[in-house]
């Protein structure tokens, strides 16, 4: 079946612009996270969504951040005011359920700010 | 709080060689681990996951790992190298016992020489 998708697989932006990405968990899967990979930094936990339950923020590193998912499905990723640090790879993640599943991963958005 | 460290950021061996890559991680609670590979400008997938059951966990392309719980370690090992597995591999550890944000290491790239 179809994986996890996101949109766009590349967005150059200027600095202080807002951006917004994708993305499309395996349907079914009620748990969707948000990731940031940067060099220097490893992968990075930045949201997670499980059902209709409050998302866990604790990862988000600034309030420039922010995430929402519509009907329980797609969910975006917001950035304000983008800086040059921004600049990474966002990679989002869906699980079937609570409890230990592994997480399938999309492959990517990279996010370049100029 | 649960960690994980792979004590090698860089492996070389050669095709047909066994391949070792070593993970400790750290957990308040019997952890649930896993190995991710990540090929050049593609998503994670998963390798292999070890969730309490058998210590001893095989997964795709012929990876293996043992759950060492006296050494706190995860090492991944494949018998004999093929100049595909060339990726960057990554020991992940679930952040809580619900298994919600996985913890990722900082990887190691795995080159394979012919």
């Amino acid at each position: 079946g179809a994986g996890v998708s996101q949109s766009p697989s590349n967005k150059v932006t200027e600095k202080g612009k807002d951006v917004e990405l994708r993305c499309d968990p395996i349907s079914g899967h009620t748990a969707l996270y948000w990731y940031r990979q940067s060099l220097g930094q490893g992968l990075e936990f930045l949201i997670y969504f499980q059902g209709n339950s409050a998302p866990d923020k604790s990862g988000l590193p600034s309030d420039r951040f922010s995430a929402e998912r519509t009907g329980g499905s797609v969910s975006t990723l917001t950035i304000q005011r983008t800086q040059q640090e921004d600049s990474a790879v966002y990679l989002c993640a869906s699980r079937r359920g609570q409890g230990i599943y592994e997480q399938y991963f999309g492959p990517g958005t990279r996010l370049t700010v100029t | 709080a649960q960690s994980v460290t792979q004590l090698d950021s860089h492996v070389s061996v050669s095709e047909g060689t066994p391949v070792l890559l070593r993970c400790n991680y750290s957990s308040s609670y019997s952890p649930s681990l896993f190995w991710y590979v990540q090929h050049p400008n593609k998503g994670l997938q998963l390798l292999l996951k070890y969730t309490s059951a058998a210590t001893l966990v095989k997964g795709i392309n012929g990876f293996e790992a043992e759950f060492k719980k006296s050494e706190t370690s995860f090492h991944l090992t494949k018998p004999s190298a093929h100049m595909s597995d060339a990726a960057e591999y990554f020991c992940v550890v679930s952040a809580s016992q619900a298994g919600t944000a996985l913890i990722f290491g900082k990887g190691t790239t795995l080159s394979v020489s012919s």
